[in-house]
């Protein structure tokens, strides 16, 4: 079964600085994966996604992550955040059911807390 | 479309009541899902739907919780009798399972559940 790891449960940093979640998961073989965020007191909504081709994907934002296959990563990053991203961002990975359904595994979740 | 649409937002309730959590999901989608989301646990899959049917509710935590989907645009998740530890934001989430949307869920803002 796939799994996917946040290692940081939370990353503090400073409006306008760069940052990176990380975000490894455990299955070499194709995979689907995806960043969620979740403001406050909402539901989670997505981020971008890689499902083939580049690399590099960009969603929206101004957030990106890299698909590094070799080192099973799937990192977010912002070159420089504002107040507004503060919030819960979580990484999910695709996991082939027995039916040939997709299901999603998601991580543990990442606190990203911008101050001014 | 005005996405996945949740209710109550909001539900206290006392312990031993039945709770009855609502959901409308996206026109068209043919997915629906069941996550509970906690500090201790993260965000777990309870169940989820293809075409009405129940396809995997090996998250469901016990014979109290159950689900039904009579129809493509309404679920409900039902708990009886509930208990403290049942307290939890819940959300339902649905996809479409081909065309460029393939594999991507999308989130209602959820209900948060009180039981005291």
């Amino acid at each position: 079964a796939q799994s996917v790891t946040q290692l940081d449960s939370q990353v503090p940093v400073f409006e306008e600085a760069p940052v990176e979640l990380r975000c490894n998961y455990s299955s070499s073989v194709s995979v689907y994966l995806f960043w969620y965020v979740q403001y406050p007191n909402q539901g989670l909504q997505l981020l971008l996604k890689y499902l083939s081709g580049s690399t590099l994907v960009k969603g929206i934002n101004g957030f990106e992550a890299e698909f590094n296959k070799s080192q099973t990563s799937f990192h977010l990053r912002k070159p420089s955040v504002h107040i507004s991203d503060t919030a819960e961002y979580f990484c999910a990975v695709s996991q082939r059911e027995n039916t040939g359904f997709q299901k999603l595994v998601f991580g543990t979740g990442t606190r990203l807390l911008v101050s001014p | 479309d005005a996405g996945v649409i949740q209710s109550p937002r909001h539900e206290v309730t006392e312990m031993g009541q039945e709770v009855t959590l609502r959901c409308k999901p996206i026109s068209g989608h043919d997915y629906l899902f069941w996550y509970r989301q906690t500090m201790m646990r993260g965000l777990e899959l309870l169940i989820y739907f293809n075409n009405n049917v129940p396809i995997d509710d090996s998250g469901m935590p016990e014979d109290r919780f159950s689900a039904k989907m009579p129809n493509a645009s309404f679920s409900t998740l039902k708990i009886q009798p509930s208990e403290p530890r049942d307290s939890a934001v819940y959300f339902c989430a649905s996809s479409l399972s081909g065309g460029a949307g393939k594999n991507i869920q999308y989130f209602g803002a959820g209900t948060r559940l009180s039981v005291l």
